[in-house]
């Protein structure tokens, strides 16, 4: 079946620019991950879905950022007024949340690699 | 909270011979522990994951971690290399328990695997 899917890519954007970025998790999965991968920062944690509960926000690094996921399914990450320190690659995974050992696996999409200028 | 220390960044290595891409973890409370690997221009695959049972764990193409609850450790290691298994390769943690962002993973800050003829 169809993975992870990310779009764009890549994304270049001049600085002060909104971004949005979305994800198409797999089919079933009703969990969902935003992580940021960085030169500074490595791989880092950002927000956190599972069905209808609040997110976990603890991992966005400023108000700038925003998520949101319709319909339990497709998720978007908006940067507003972009900064260059914000180019990185943000990673979107999944998972099947529940009982058993399946919910600790998580698949990562591509990625879309952002650049600020 | 969690953290994950992969002290080597690049690890060169000729083909055929063994490696071992080495991780250390700290942690509060009981952790599920994975290998995550991500080659050139990729997202992240799971290689293999520790969560319970026998402290060796082996992936279909040959790896083996083994986990060390007194060592803390999860070292990977392969007994010979192949051109292909050049990527950058990332430990990661995740707490047993749920205390909000669900199953989110700490990651170590990665190790580049670069296999030589």
């Amino acid at each position: 079946g169809a993975g992870v899917s990310q779009s764009p890519s890549n994304k270049v954007t001049e600085k002060g620019k909104d971004v949005e970025l979305r994800c198409d998790p797999i089919s079933g999965h009703t969990a969902l991950y935003w992580y940021r991968q960085s030169l500074g920062q490595g791989l880092e944690f950002l927000i956190y879905f599972q069905g209808n509960s609040a997110p976990d926000k603890s991992g966005l690094p400023s108000d700038r950022f925003s998520a949101e996921r319709t319909g339990g399914s497709v998720s978007t990450l908006t940067i507003q007024r972009t900064q260059q320190e914000d180019s990185a690659v943000y990673l979107c995974a999944s998972s099947l949340e529940g009982s058993g050992r399946t919910r600790y696996e998580q698949y990562f999409g591509p990625g879309t690699r952002l650049t600020v200028t | 909270a969690q953290s994950v220390t992969q002290l080597d960044s690049q690890v060169p290595v000729f083909e055929e011979a063994p490696v071992e891409l080495r991780c250390n973890y700290s942690s509060s409370v009981s952790v599920y522990l994975f290998w995550y690997v991500q080659y050139p221009n990729q997202g992240l695959q799971l290689l293999l994951k520790y969560l319970s049972g026998s402290t060796l764990v082996e992936s279909i193409n040959g790896f083996e971690a083994e986990f060390n609850k007194s060592q803390t450790s999860f070292h990977l290691r392969k007994p010979s290399v192949h051109i292909s298994d050049t990527a950058e390769y990332f430990c990661a943690v995740t707490a047993l328990i749920l205390t909000g962002g669900g199953n989110k993973l700490t990651f170590g800050t990665g190790t580049q695997l670069k296999v030589e003829l």
